[in-house]
């Protein structure tokens, strides 16, 4: 198995909900990151997890709270977004930390009304 | 400053014809390299990655890349182009040292290809 898998592919929601993005992996990699990307941008590197361990966080708002379970499981939970919040966030996964390629999965397309 | 550049914001090619994507990077020592492409909505796909070793670098759908220490840069080129390798391309360096974990991506070069 060499892909990276994310839920749901697409999400709407409010400012004052609360959600949840998932992103599962099966190929042993020990580095997990999420990424957020905008229209016609590059993405922008959000949060990364070493050995279930956050490592770096880009400074991002404390609306968005990652979350590492396991060695497979990586989430991003959600909470008083705002709309420019609205952007595909990807995941992605790689051997360890150290600059090796790095796996993506296909993207949630976030709308915040 | 530590950059990755892709001069070309957007390119269109004919069906049939070849492609080159350019990449300049700008470190001070020779970072892991990569080609990524995206189609619309969609994921990034590694198409190829160049470490060390031989300079010329064969990825997957028909890519290849070749490294020029010289000039700092890791283009893209593929010798025929198809309707389906329209996308967004981006160059993206990885293993610096002072940016650990860290990919630096370049701003992505939009390809699309004309009957």
């Amino acid at each position: 198995d060499t892909e990276v898998t994310q839920t749901p592919k697409h999400l709407v929601m409010g400012m004052t909900n609360k959600k949840s993005l998932k992103c599962e992996q099966h190929m042993g990699h020990r580095a997990m990151y999420w990424y957020k990307q905008k229209a016609k941008k590059p993405p922008e590197l959000m949060f990364v997890y070493s050995y279930e361990k956050l490592s770096i966080n880009e400074s991002v708002p404390s609306r968005f709270s990652p979350e590492c379970p396991n060695s497979s499981l990586l989430n991003l939970h959600l909470h008083a977004l705002q709309p420019e919040d609205s952007a595909l966030y990807l995941c992605a996964s790689s051997q360890v930390v150290n600059g090796n390629e790095q796996f993506f999965g296909p993207g949630t397309r976030l709308t915040v009304l | 400053a530590q950059s990755v550049t892709q001069p070309d914001i957007h390119i269109t090619v004919s069906e049939g014809a070849s492609l080159e994507l350019r990449c300049n990077y700008s470190y001070g020592a020779t970072p892991y390299l990569f080609w990524y492409v995206q189609s619309p909505g969609q994921g990034l796909q590694l198409l190829l990655k160049y470490f060390s070793g031989d300079t010329l670098v064969q990825g997957i759908k028909g890519f290849e890349a070749e490294f020029k220490r010289s000039q700092s840069s890791f283009n893209l080129r593929k010798p025929s182009v198809h309707w389906s390798d329209a996308a967004e391309y981006f160059c993206a360096v990885g293993g610096l040292t002072d940016s650990w974990g860290k990919f630096q991506f370049g701003a992505g070069t939009q390809v699309v290809v004309t009957p």
